[in-house]
């Protein structure tokens, strides 16, 4: 059993940057990866990147390449999500999820965080 | 990128209705195909894996068939409590993770 608590919500203006914090308990991410998915308001959802705690590799959607930055606190069990240059088009939920890898290689997010409502407004 | 895309955007049923919600992929995806309800303000749980897969705790009354590029969500019986949204997420090949747009579905 995991459980994934994000951060609270952020207010940001045009131009800022905002980082989202995503903190387990329970189970190890060990051996699993934390994804960051974003939900702008009456929309569906989009996928930001990926990072594996274990080794601090990252993968992130081409559309936030270059300004988005994923890491991982071990110390603190910690996932953390900054995204900068921000712009009204950024104003959404974002979430954490854990992937869980199957035996046949399906994948699938089990847990998800709760959900950071990020404002970017003037 | 696989592309996904489902339908139809949002519905109209009444408790007790069959419903079905359609998922096609720009390409064959074999069934990594899984499915996830989301309710307002919630984050969204997972439903089904790999195109029939059942999630422990999920009521028996939603099943996925499909396989290639064609699958399907049905809830045999509609609940009040399954009045939400539903996607679908391909991870048949990532990244990236790509979801389908939606699926609403309202009470009638």
């Amino acid at each position: 059993q995991v459980r994934l608590v994000q951060s609270g919500a952020e207010v940001k203006k045009p131009g800022a940057s905002v980082k989202v914090s995503c903190k387990a308990s329970g189970d190890s991410l060990t051996g699993y990866h934390l994804h960051w998915v974003r939900q702008a308001p009456g929309q569906g959802l989009e996928w930001l990147g990926f990072i594996n705690p274990h080794s601090g590799g990252t993968n992130y959607a081409l559309h936030f390449q270059g300004r988005v930055t994923m890491t991982w606190d071990t110390s603190l069990s910690t996932a953390y999500m900054g995204l900068e240059s921000l712009t009204s088009d950024d104003t959404a939920v974002y979430f954490c999820a854990r992937e869980k890898s199957g035996t046949y290689g399906e994948d699938y997010f089990d847990y998800w965080g709760q959900g950071t409502l990020v404002t970017v407004s003037s | 990128d696989i592309q996904v895309t489902q339908s139809p955007s949002s519905l109209s049923a009444s408790v007790g209705d069959r419903v079905t919600i359609t998922c096609r992929t720009s390409e064959s995806i074999a069934n990594y195909l899984n499915w996830y309800q989301q309710k307002p303000g919630k984050a969204p749980r997972l439903l089904i894996i790999t195109a029939s897969t059942l999630q422990s705790g999920v009521p028996s009354r939603f099943s996925g068939r499909g396989s290639g590029t064609d699958f399907t969500l049905t809830i045999s019986s509609l609940q009040p409590e399954d009045f939400a949204t539903y996607y679908c997420q391909q991870t048949y090949r990532t990244p990236p993770v790509t979801f389908g747009g939606g699926t609403k579905v309202e009470i009638k």
